[in-house]
């Protein structure tokens, strides 16, 4: 894909456990956010890292950002069933806007 | 205050037949997007308006994609004629300000799913 990756494509876990989701890139970005999609549902912002920005936090998320790599990670921490979604990463990269093909999260009660 | 809407949630139309896809933004965003995910692919860009001008076309597939943002309000997205590739999740979204990049937060709606048979 031109636009990158998120990986992996499917997780499973137990409540209770974190989940890790990557995102890769491969061009600059100016900024790259987290959307997670509920089952047939849009597509809700989570959170915005600026390209300066190394690491964000946001109640039970965490954000990384490693530019040299061009990768994201967004890590859900004690997970719960409710968490159970697709999760997107959007980059922002001259001028264009551009989505991954998600990863599916499922965490089991 | 509402947000994102999108009409019809589901369409299922015959090959070749039309389809016209509305989304109403959230009321002052400046920009609205459309998006369409097929089969669990990534969700594709398609185009961008500014208030009633488009900013960026460059994903919009082919010229049987119609996109219209009549008084920078509402947006229409026509399907004519509809081929069995064009099937899958529209989304639209919007955001306030234009200030010339993508720093804001997009507000989408719940998706137009089209099923081309």
């Amino acid at each position: 894909s031109q636009q990158g990756e998120e990986d992996p494509q499917a997780l499973s876990i137990q409540e209770g456990e974190n989940a890790t989701m990557n995102c890769s890139y491969k061009t600059s970005i100016n900024n790259l956010q987290w959307y997670r999609q509920n089952s047939g549902r849009g597509l809700v912002h989570l959170i915005l890292i600026r390209s300066n920005e190394r690491e964000k936090h946001s109640g039970r998320l965490r954000v990384t950002l490693d530019t040299s790599k061009k990768s994201s990670s967004l890590l859900i921490t004690a997970s719960r069933a409710a968490d159970t979604a697709s999760y997107f990463c959007r980059r922002t990269s001259y001028g264009k806007l551009t989505f991954g093909q998600g990863t599916i999260l499922t965490v089991h009660p | 205050e509402a947000g994102v809407t999108q009409f019809p949630s589901h369409s299922v139309i015959e090959k070749g037949q039309t389809v016209t896809l509305r989304c109403d933004p959230i009321s002052g965003h400046d920009n609205l997007y459309w998006y369409r995910r097929v089969m669990g692919k990534e969700i594709k860009f398609l185009l961008h308006f500014v208030k009633e001008s488009k900013q960026d076309e460059s994903g919009m597939p082919n010229n049987r994609f119609l996109a219209e943002r009549t008084g920078g309000t509402y947006s229409t997205l026509k399907v004519q004629p509809a081929e069995l590739e064009d099937s899958g999740v529209y989304f639209c979204a919007s955001s306030q300000d234009w200030t010339g990049t993508h720093t804001g937060e997009l507000f989408f709606g719940e998706g137009s799913r089209l099923t081309v048979l």
